[in-house]
């Protein structure tokens, strides 16, 4: 089993829907989350760190389930300019340096 | 300057070279990192820098060496890279409070360097 692992898609949805993706992490003892966004041919910009009791920041939803090990982004009423890759990032918490392990990404089209 | 910087932003190269990435972060950070990202594979940690100690080095073949002269600088020497090095190598920073040894803060990127090696 994959480390970090997510559903690469691509997720393709009509402006203005609802889509949420998830992302399945092994280790139980993970300490910390995020979701990046990474635009074609560009670097991975930290979209949201993710809090055990969930966090919402505008029309982005992040929420932590420890029990089954995942967690989820969902997006509300998307945009075009939304359309990009998605990577989640989970921190071991073993040994010393923030060392964080990636999955692939799930890609996102949004379409008019 | 803002944020974290890379260059050059595109490298070709033989494998008879020695080049150097460069990165320079200017968010006072006291952890950097190399990130290497291959087309549909995961971004995959190289080496892992904090207050100027390197903490990890993955596995990475010594073609590779990194050197971090500062908390602010971070470089990746280059030599008898193979045509699957070619890729996009990305450096990061992070402001780390260290609990229990180990941290979790963010990590910014920089624009990366796209490497192709002939």
């Amino acid at each position: 089993r994959k480390e970090v692992e997510q559903d690469p898609g691509p997720f393709n949805v009509p402006e203005g829907a609802t889509v949420a993706f998830n992302c399945t992490y092994s280790n139980s003892a993970s300490q910390s989350f995020f979701w990046y966004r990474q635009d074609c041919r560009k670097e991975p910009k930290l979209l949201m760190s993710v809090y055990s009791s969930g966090n919402e920041d505008g029309r982005f939803t992040a929420q932590l389930n420890r029990a089954s090990q995942y967690i989820s982004l969902l997006i509300r009423d998307s945009k075009l300019s939304d359309s990009a890759t998605y990577l989640c990032a989970v921190n071991l918490g073993t040994g010393g340096g923030n060392k964080l392990t990636f999955g692939t990404g799930t890609q996102l089209k949004v379409e008019l | 300057e803002t944020g974290v910087t890379q260059t050059p932003r595109h490298l070709v190269m033989g494998m008879t070279n020695k080049k150097s990435l460069k990165c320079e972060q200017h968010l006072g950070h006291n952890a950097m990192y190399w990130y290497k990202q291959s087309a549909k594979k995961p971004l995959e940690l190289m080496f892992v820098y904090s207050l100027e100690e390197r903490v990890e080095n993955n596995s990475v073949p010594s073609r590779f060496s990194p050197e971090c002269p500062n908390s602010s600088h971070l470089f990746l020497h280059l030599h008898t890279l193979q045509p699957e090095d070619s890729a996009l190598y990305l450096c990061a920073s992070s402001q780390d409070n260290w609990v229990s040894g180990s941290s979790y803060n963010e990590q910014f990127f920089g624009p990366g360097t796209r490497l192709t090696v002939l």
